[in-house]
């Protein structure tokens, strides 16, 4: 089955700085790569998606990127602020097998 | 408002006491799906249905039954639960099966 790892586990920046976390994925079928933002004591919620036909989806602060050929995808926000801080899902989902997510990192934005 | 509601929100039981943990949707979504999350594990699939009838194992189904019998309604039943299911648990529902958009708020479940 399909196995997500996501890196780092936790990241802690300044305000104003720019965040990167990364995922790889081990199914080559592997078409949408969904990301997930959660707070404290909610579900998760999407933040931004992307299908495997593009390299690259923005946001407004937010962007997703895709490698299909390394099975990588990358989540960048930049100018994050304070409230940025949760923890962060990347996922997989190969067309025909459950949703598979990452370990998740916690991301913290300091003042 | 588009939402998926789970009760109840905090559950404590004891071991072996039959338990029903509700999932409702109001978007006429036709997938919906049941998660646990554990620290250090992230978000792992129990169940998943993607319509009325049709529903099918996830990647951690050992322990659980689900039913749908209306489009709205996904409840996870646990028949004899165990401490091993203190869990966080949510549930998803999406309009199609690919589109993974909408959780719930999350049911906190301790089995002692």
């Amino acid at each position: 089955g399909e196995n997500v790892e996501q890196h780092p586990s936790t990241l802690s920046v300044q305000e104003g700085d720019s965040a990167v976390i990364k995922c790889t994925y081990s199914d080559s079928a592997s078409n949408y790569f969904p990301w997930y933002k959660q707070e404290l004591g909610k579900g998760p919620q999407l933040i931004i998606d992307i299908r495997s036909n593009v390299g690259e989806k923005k946001d407004q602060r937010i962007a997703v990127t895709l490698n299909k050929t390394a099975k990588h995808f990358s989540l960048h926000i930049t100018e994050t602020q304070p409230e940025d801080s949760a923890v962060y899902f990347c996922a997989a989902w190969a067309g025909y097998s459950t949703l598979t997510f990452g370990k998740g990192t916690m991301l913290l934005v300091s003042p | 408002e588009a939402q998926v509601t789970q009760n109840p929100r905090y559950l404590i039981t004891v071991t072996g006491k039959k338990l029903t943990v509700t999932c409702s949707q109001n978007m006429n979504h036709e997938y919906m799906s049941w998660y646990r999350q554990d620290p250090g594990l992230g978000l792992r699939q129990i169940y998943y249905s993607m319509n009325v009838e049709v529903t099918d194992k996830g990647d951690v189904p050992e322990g659980y039954k689900v039913s749908r019998k209306e489009k709205r309604n996904f409840p996870l039943i646990l028949e004899s639960p165990s401490p091993n299911q203190t869990s966080l648990y949510f549930c998803a529902s999406s309009l199609y099966i690919g589109d993974f958009s909408f959780f719930g708020q999350g049911t906190r479940l301790t089995v002692v």
